[in-house]
């Protein structure tokens, strides 16, 4: 069965930090782009972050770079992201998804809560 | 603002046809595939097309999507009930070297 599952989320005050995790099974992780994508309450989806299936390349969204870190461990099938300097407006609904052949967003996680608040 | 512009909402009656539409720019629609997800109430979103009319094994043939110049669109056909969920595209932009969704639009099955 194909698994994608995050952990991590929580409530963190304005200018903390939290580190996710995204745990993979039951699917090929290594060789595959896996990003980050962010869900606002009642809002559309967001990219965050995409890392390459060697850990090379990063990429970020706008609104999260130099304040976010994505990273991957293939020997365990796991991504992270680093969240730092954390604001209001980074409070979401964070998934982790494969991407396949096509840059497709194939698998998706159920995702993990963030919620930043004094 | 999203960089891909969506219609907030589209509605319509079981059995019909609809589409939605997706409005970008040279630096995204017009240089790269597009992909469409469908995100059910409560739910994790799920591919429904990729590379611009590619469907999933498991996704019904009643979706289909297509792209001209810097616009996409997906069709339903036969519409259904259980179609009514919110709907995005998303693509690569050159410019931004980032993944960008489009603002999703709602579908009501009236």
């Amino acid at each position: 069965e194909v698994q994608l599952v995050e952990s991590g989320g929580g409530l963190v005050k304005p200018g903390g930090s939290l580190r996710l995790s995204c745990a993979a099974s039951g699917i090929t992780f290594s060789p595959y782009s896996m990003n980050w994508v962010r869900q606002a309450p009642g809002k559309g989806l967001e990219w965050v972050s995409c890392i390459g299936g060697n850990g090379r390349n990063t990429y970020y969204a706008d609104s999260v770079r130099g304040r976010f870190t994505i990273s991957r461990d293939n020997a365990k099938n796991s991504l992270y992201l680093e969240m730092n300097s954390l604001r209001a407006e980074d409070t979401a609904l964070y998934y982790c998804a494969r991407e396949g052949l096509s840059q497709e967003f194939e698998y998706w996680g159920q995702g993990t809560l963030v919620t930043v608040s004094s | 603002q999203s960089v891909l512009t969506q219609p907030p909402s589209a509605s319509g009656t079981p059995g019909q046809r609809v589409t939605i539409s997706c409005s970008g720019s040279r630096s995204n629609i017009g240089s790269n595939s597009v992909c469409w997800y469908q995100q059910l109430p409560g739910t994790a979103p799920k591919l429904l097309i990729f590379s611009n009319n590619q469907r999933p094994s498991g996704v019904p043939v009643r979706f289909s999507g297509s792209k001209s110049g810097t616009s996409a669109s997906l069709a339903i056909s036969g519409l259904r009930s259980e179609d009514e969920a919110d709907y995005y595209c998303a693509v690569w932009d050159d410019s931004l070297s980032g993944r960008v969704f489009g603002g999703g639009t709602k579908l009501t099955v009236l």
